[in-house]
């Protein structure tokens, strides 16, 4: 089993559709965990962590399940500019961390 | 406030080439990670540094791979010999070093390697 798992998609929704993303990690012990975006042929970059009471930024939710071991990404009223890969990063001891090998959104007129 | 820099931005060698490559992480960051990215796969990392010491290098293949970070700031990687499987973008990232696992990473634009 891989340490950091997500589905790559790619997941196809119009505009303004709510889309969900799951990653599931199989170290119990990990400690810290994010949601970064990557454009195509760009750098990743933080969209948010990940805390134990769940956060939202705006149209964005994370959530953290330690019981069954996964994160979750939720994206309210998509827009055509929330088209990218969703990487999951898990930090496990000495908080070396872990990527997930990226969902890829696209979101259509 | 500037950006991790990276240098080159593309490379393209032959298998059994040498190649290396620079990392300039932002300015204070006592944290610097080195990612291998192959198409269709998320961030791999091969080595973080601490300052200038080892946290992990568990995933670097020590027989071709090669980093070092001399005095806790700019970083070089390298492989010798390539091979056609190194073909991927090299990813530098720096952290401000807080022993915080809530730290953000900030990534350079990479360096996009091909091996023929």
């Amino acid at each position: 089993r891989k340490e950091v798992e997500q589905d790559p998609g790619p997941f196809n929704v119009p505009e303004g559709a709510t889309v969900a993303f799951n990653c599931t990690y199989s170290n119990s012990a990990s400690q810290s965990f994010f949601w970064y975006r990557q454009d195509c042929r760009k750098e990743p970059k933080l969209l948010m962590s990940v805390y134990s009471s769940g956060n939202e930024d705006g149209r964005f939710t994370a959530q953290l399940n330690r019981a069954s071991q996964y994160i979750s990404l939720l994206i309210r009223d998509s827009k055509l500019s929330d088209s990218a890969t969703y990487l999951c990063v898990v930090k496990g001891g000495s908080y070396i961390p872990t990527f997930g090998r990226g969902t890829s959104l696209i979101v259509h007129p | 406030e500037a950006g991790v820099a990276q240098s080159p931005r593309y490379k393209i060698i032959e298998k059994r080439q040498s190649v290396a490559f620079w990392c300039n992480p932002i300015s204070g960051h006592a944290t610097l990670y080195w990612y291998q990215q192959i198409l269709g796969q998320g961030p791999k990392l091969l080595i973080q540094f601490q300052n200038n010491g080892v946290v992990d290098d568990s995933q670097l293949p020590k027989d071709r791979f090669s980093a070092e970070r001399l005095k806790g700031v700019d970083s070089t990687l390298k492989i010798q010999p390539a091979k056609l499987e190194d073909s991927a973008v090299y990813l530098c990232a720096s952290s401000p070093g807080q022993a915080s696992g809530l730290e953000t990473q900030y990534f350079g634009p990479g360096t996009r390697l091909l091996v023929l």
